[in-house]
């Protein structure tokens, strides 16, 4: 089993408030990853990072932040949530070479609801 | 990224075999094929994946065709609690290339 944990598992919070989702690996993985996923819908990918200090954004716009300070941690910011960033979180890390390079491990999710 | 076709949904009775389809005309020489699953609300979970040969791991197996064209996905007795939505994905392999993910095969295994 992999070992990535996202918290908090639910939110709701009113519109204008800065938030941050956190996400945590023990792996030692140096890939870690954020998707976000509407109910019913595609994942797609908002942020990703290679290592510390490096972080590059995804295929889908997304107006949070992230950062990778440590390798075990990849926090997801938004500075002031508006009903439109309502939607589930999903982090996830690699590592690897070759095939086994894309296998990504994911967290829970966070629910976010915002008012 | 070569681009993948999965039925939309799929039905299977419980304890049977369920075949997931997926067709990849366009994949390449280097891409690997990936099988993730979803189930309501959680994370995605990684299966399996494969180059040429077919792989076989306590979850499941596939199945590629000899051109490469198409793959399936076997588990061998399905259970309820594999009803989940099911991505093939197609990419290059190693962390430096990024999954894509589709709409997937919903999976409902019947009693």
């Amino acid at each position: 089993e992999a070992d990535i944990y996202q918290t908090p598992r639910y939110l709701v919070i009113g519109t204008g408030k800065k938030i941050t989702l956190e996400c945590s690996q023990t792996m030692g993985h140096d890939k870690m990853y954020w998707y976000q996923q509407d109910p019913g819908m595609e994942l797609h990918l908002i942020h990703y990072s290679y290592g510390v200090n490096s972080t590059e954004k995804g295929d889908l716009s997304s107006e949070s932040t992230v950062s990778r300070i440590r390798t075990e941690h990849f926090p997801l910011t938004l500075e002031s949530a508006r009903p439109s960033h309502t939607s589930q979180y999903l982090c996830a890390s690699s590592d690897g070479s070759g095939g086994r390079g894309n296998i990504q491990y994911f967290g829970a999710g966070t629910r976010l609801s915002v008012l | 990224d070569a681009k993948t076709t999965q039925p939309t949904s799929m039905d299977c009775a419980e304890g049977r075999a369920a075949n997931l389809p997926c067709n990849h005309s366009t994949i390449s020489g280097n891409e690997y094929v990936y099988w993730y699953r979803q189930i309501h609300s959680q994370g995605p979970q990684y299966i399996i994946h494969g180059l040429k040969n077919n792989e076989t791991n306590e979850m499941a197996s596939l199945i590629i065709t000899e051109d490469r064209k198409s793959s399936t996905l076997i588990l061998p007795h399905a259970t309820l609690r594999d009803t989940a939505v099911y991505y093939c994905i197609v990419t290059r392999g190693g962390s430096n290339y990024k999954l894509t993910f589709g709409k997937g095969t919903l999976l409902t295994v019947n009693p």
